[in-house]
């Protein structure tokens, strides 16, 4: 079965540096991963996805993530830090081969601090 | 383009009664899923249609829950009875098809709260 962990419930970052927003993820087979950001009474807002090719994946907001095989893991990265950031992020995954929808992980509220 | 639909927003309830929530995906997109979030978690998927026929409803409590897409556009989901347990956000969301790497695009939610 597919799951994913967001080791960190917490990220302080000072405005203007770089930001890390940690996954990691378990599958079976080829993994397609996604990152949303959810605000306070919204619904998840989609930010970028990984299916194959590159391991750089560049999405909205300045938001890059990096798929690494051999960790598997997929973590959130932004090089300048906005206070509008803040908000709670959720790694997804979905596996090929699998007809489930996507399996969250439990979030990660980011904290940019002016 | 408008985006994924949901209403009520915010529904209260007393346990035992019942409740449905509404959802008009965006327009073209031909699978729906439904969602619940727990305060604290991430969303667990309910149910997923693929137009009007259900994918997968493994995760589904077919004691108390349904969900229908009669005509393959508008979805209700239903809880009778609802207990407390069931305080949630119910979060619906679209694809254009069924693919592994689609995107999938939420609304806002309906925060239900049982008393």
């Amino acid at each position: 079965a597919q799951s994913v962990a967001q080791p960190e419930d917490q990220v302080n970052v000072a405005e203007g540096n770089p930001l890390t927003v940690k996954c990691t993820y378990s599958v079976s087979g080829n993994p397609y991963l996604f990152w949303y950001v959810q605000y306070p009474n919204r619904g998840l807002q989609f930010l970028l996805k990984y299916i194959t090719g590159d391991n750089l994946v560049k999405g909205s907001y300045g938001f890059e993530a990096e798929f690494n095989k051999s960790q598997t893991s997929f973590h959130l990265k932004k090089p300048s830090a906005l206070v509008s950031d803040s908000a709670l992020y959720f790694c997804a995954v979905r596996e090929g081969g699998g007809a489930d929808g996507l399996t969250f992980g439990k979030g990660t509220h980011l904290i940019i601090q002016p | 383009e408008a985006g994924v639909a949901q209403s009520p927003r915010y529904k209260i309830i007393e346990k035992r009664q019942s409740v449905a929530f509404w959802c008009n995906p965006i327009s073209g997109h031909a699978t729906l899923y439904w969602y619940q979030q727990i305060l604290g978690q991430g969303p667990k998927l309910l149910i997923q249609f693929q137009n009007n026929g259900v994918v997968d409803d493994s995760q589904l409590p077919k004691d108390r829950f349904s969900a229908e897409r009669l005509k393959g556009v508008d979805s209700t989901l239903k809880i009778q009875p609802a207990k407390l347990e069931d305080s949630a956000v119910y979060l619906c969301a679209s694809s254009e098809f069924l693919g592994l790497g689609d995107t999938q695009y939420f609304g806002p939610g309906t925060r239900l709260t049982v008393l």
